[in-house]
This record gives structure tokens, C-alpha cells and sequence, in this order.
């Protein structure tokens, strides 16, 4: 089945700085690929995503790009704030898996001021 | 708020015991995921409904089962507990029926300790 690989495991940028998490997955059928944000005690919250047919897609200061070929996406945020401190899921689901989304091990982000 | 309620928010139990976690989703939503959260191991998806059905089964003990009702609320039992089952469970539902997969809206989690 689906594996997705995250990396880092954990990451600290100094307020202002970009962030810059990437994931890798296995199954080359694999076509929507979600970034979710899960503040400490909270549940997770989808932040933005990506299918397929697209190579980037942008929202204020978050991007994702996707490398079909490679089997990567990476999530990107510009000028990061204390805010933006949260773990950070990636995920991937394939046509016919029902919409359930295999994860990745998450990367805690912790923006210091 | 996500509009997916979980009960309980909090569960303490002893080895061997059985518990029942419940879920109702979003008004409208057909389907049903519950992901267990252990620390360091992320989400793992462990079983989907779709109105009242088992659509997707994923990394599920034979000692968990889960059900969805006609109402569409669903329940995940686990049973013959062991230490190792403490964890966080999300409920989550979202509107997908056979298409484009969408959006997962995430209840609050119940947090399951056995001692």
C-alpha cells in the first residue's frame, strides 16, 4: 500500500524566515495530496492541497509543489510567524482508496519570535 | 469548531477492558474515518464507513471494530485493551461519496489511556 515519507521530524526558523517541509510517497497512483495543521491539544486542520493534474498552488503564505515524476510535494511558508508553530501532517490518497488519506509522521514547527 | 463531536474526550481504563468511542460527523457528511494518534506515529488510518457501509479498512486490530448507524453516527469498539492502545482517536467525516477526494473534518480526538 501507500507509504508517505516527511521530513524533517522537527524544524526551527526565526520569525520571518521560510519553512520548508517535504514529503515523499510510494504509490505512483497516489493523486490528492493534503497538508494539515495540528496546533498542540487541537485537531488537525487542512491548510491547503493539491491534486495531480497541478504542479503548485498558492494561499497567502503557503505553497505546495508536487514533482509527479519524483513522487515528492513539499509545503512551503514564507515569512513565518509565532503562529505558524504546529506539527505539520502531509498525506496522499489515490483514486478508489475511498478518500482515506495515508499520512506522514508529521514535523513539528516552531517559529521562534 | 469542525462540526464532528467525539465522546468522550477523555477515557482512563485498565488492561483488558473494553471501551466504545463515538463519533457523529458533520451534518450531510456520509463518511466516517477513525485515525488513531500514538506519539511519534502520526495519523493511522484504521477503518471508513459510508453510510452504514465498510468502505476501506486500513492498519485495524482484530481486537478493534468499529460500526456506523442509520443515523450516521459510528462507534469504534476496542477490546482485550493493552497498554500500547493508549493513544489519541480522531473521528473524522467529510462529503465524499464516489468522486474527488476531499477535505477530512477532524473531531476534537478521544484520548484513551490503559494502565
Amino acid at each position: 500500500g501507500e507509504n508517505v515519507e516527511q521530513h524533517p521530524s522537527t524544524l526551527s526558523v526565526q520569525e520571518g524566515d521560510s519553512a520548508v517541509i517535504k514529503c515523499t510517497y510510494s504509490d505512483s497512483a497516489s493523486n490528492y495530496f493534503p497538508w494539515y495543521k495540528q496546533e498542540l491539544g487541537k485537531r488537525p486542520q487542512l491548510i491547503i492541497d493539491i491534486r495531480s493534474n497541478v504542479g503548485e498552488k498558492k494561499d497567502q503564505r503557503i505553497a505546495v509543489t508536487l514533482n509527479k515524476t519524483a513522487k515528492h510535494f513539499s509545503l512551503h511558508i514564507t515569512e513565518t510567524q509565532p503562529e505558524d508553530s504546529a506539527v505539520y501532517f502531509c498525506a496522499a490518497s489515490k483514486p478508489g482508496s475511498q478518500g482515506n488519506l495515508i499520512f506522514g509522521k508529521g514535523t513539528k514547527l516552531s517559529v521562534k519570535p | 469548531d469542525s462540526g464532528v463531536t467525539q465522546t468522550p474526550k477523555h477515557l482512563i481504563t485498565a488492561t483488558g477492558q473494553r471501551v466504545t468511542l463515538r463519533c457523529s460527523p458533520r451534518s450531510g457528511d456520509l463518511s466516517v474515518y477513525w485515525y488513531q494518534q500514538s506519539l511519534d506515529q502520526g495519523l493511522q488510518f484504521l477503518i471508513q464507513y459510508y453510510n452504514g457501509e465498510e468502505r476501506a479498512k486500513g492498519n485495524i486490530l482484530e481486537r478493534f471494530s468499529a460500526q456506523q448507524f442509520p443515523d450516521l453516527h459510528s462507534e469504534l469498539n476496542l477490546s482485550s485493551l493493552e497498554l500500547g492502545d493508549s493513544a489519541l482517536y480522531f473521528c473524522a467525516s467529510s462529503v465524499k461519496t464516489s468522486g474527488v477526494t476531499g477535505e477530512l473534518f477532524f473531531g476534537e480526538g478521544s484520548r484513551l489511556t490503559v494502565l
